[in-house]
C-alpha cells in the first residue's frame, strides 16, 4: 500500500472548528492528493501537490487549504468545518515516473 | 474538466458468470484510465489500468479495454467469484497534462451470489 499512513483515523468535531488531518509517506513519491468520497459521488479532488511547496486546486477545493513541507507529509485543513464537510477523506501518492495512484486507508470525519 | 460517466451503478451476477462495466470520458486527449477496486470500510485498490496506446490489457481473470473513437473503456471479469463483491471505480486523466490529476465515475456495486 505504498507506505501511506493517514492520522487522525476518525474524528468527530463541531461545526466551525479547524480541522488538520494528516497524510503521511515513506516512499519519496513527488505526487500527493487528497479526495473526499460521498456516496454517489465516488471520489473527488480536492487538492493536489506535485512538490515540496507546489500545489493546487482540485474539483471541490473551496473550505479547504493544504500545506507541503516535506515530501513525506501532506496536510489537509478544514479553516471552518462545516456539515457539507463530512466525508471520508483520503490521501493519494504517485511517483514522477508513473501515473499509478495509492491510497491510504483514510478518515473519516463527521461535523455535527 | 473531464467528465466520467460509470455504468451500471449496481450489478448482480451469479458466481462463475461474467461482468462487465463501462465508462465513458469526454477529454479526448485523456491517456490514462485505471479501474480501482474498493471493498467496504478498505481504501481504493488499483486492479488494472491501461495507457491510450494500448486496445486491451489481461491479467488473469480481469481485463479492460479501450476504444479512443468512442471514448469509452470496460471492465471485464470472468468467472466471478464471491470476494469480487465490491464497488468498482473508473477513473481518466485529466488530458495533456503530467499532473496526473485523475477524475473518477461513480462507481459500481458489483454482487457476486454463490
Amino acid at each position: 500500500d505504498a507506505g501511506i499512513t493517514q492520522s487522525p483515523r476518525h474524528k468527530v468535531t463541531e461545526t466551525g472548528t479547524p480541522v488538520t488531518l494528516r497524510c503521511h509517506q515513506t516512499e519519496n513519491h513527488r505526487y500527493m492528493y487528497w479526495y473526499r468520497q460521498d456516496p454517489g459521488h465516488g471520489l473527488r479532488l480536492i487538492h493536489y501537490s506535485y512538490g515540496v511547496k507546489d500545489t493546487d486546486k482540485g474539483e471541490v477545493s473551496d473550505g479547504y487549504s493544504v500545506s507541503r513541507s516535506k515530501t513525506e507529509d501532506f496536510l489537509l485543513t478544514l479553516e471552518s468545518a462545516t456539515s457539507s464537510q463530512t466525508s471520508v477523506y483520503f490521501c493519494a501518492t504517485r511517483g514522477g515516473d508513473t501515473y499509478e495512484q495509492y491510497f491510504g486507508p483514510g478518515t473519516r470525519l463527521t461535523v455535527t | 474538466g473531464e467528465n466520467v460517466e460509470q455504468h451500471p451503478s449496481t450489478l448482480s451476477v451469479q458466481e462463475g458468470d461474467s461482468a462487465v462495466i463501462k465508462c465513458t470520458y469526454s477529454d479526448s486527449a485523456s491517456n490514462y484510465f485505471p479501474w480501482y477496486k474498493q471493498e467496504l470500510g478498505k481504501r481504493p485498490q488499483l486492479i488494472i489500468d491501461i495507457r491510450s496506446n494500448v486496445g486491451e490489457k489481461k491479467d488473469q481473470r480481469i481485463a479492460v479495454t479501450l476504444n479512443k473513437t468512442a471514448k469509452h473503456f470496460s471492465l471485464h471479469i470472468t468467472e466471478t467469484q464471491p470476494e469480487d463483491s465490491a464497488v468498482y471505480f473508473c477513473a481518466a486523466t485529466l488530458g495533456g497534462s503530467t499532473l496526473g490529476r485523475l477524475y473518477f465515475g461513480r462507481g459500481t456495486q458489483l454482487t457476486v451470489w454463490p
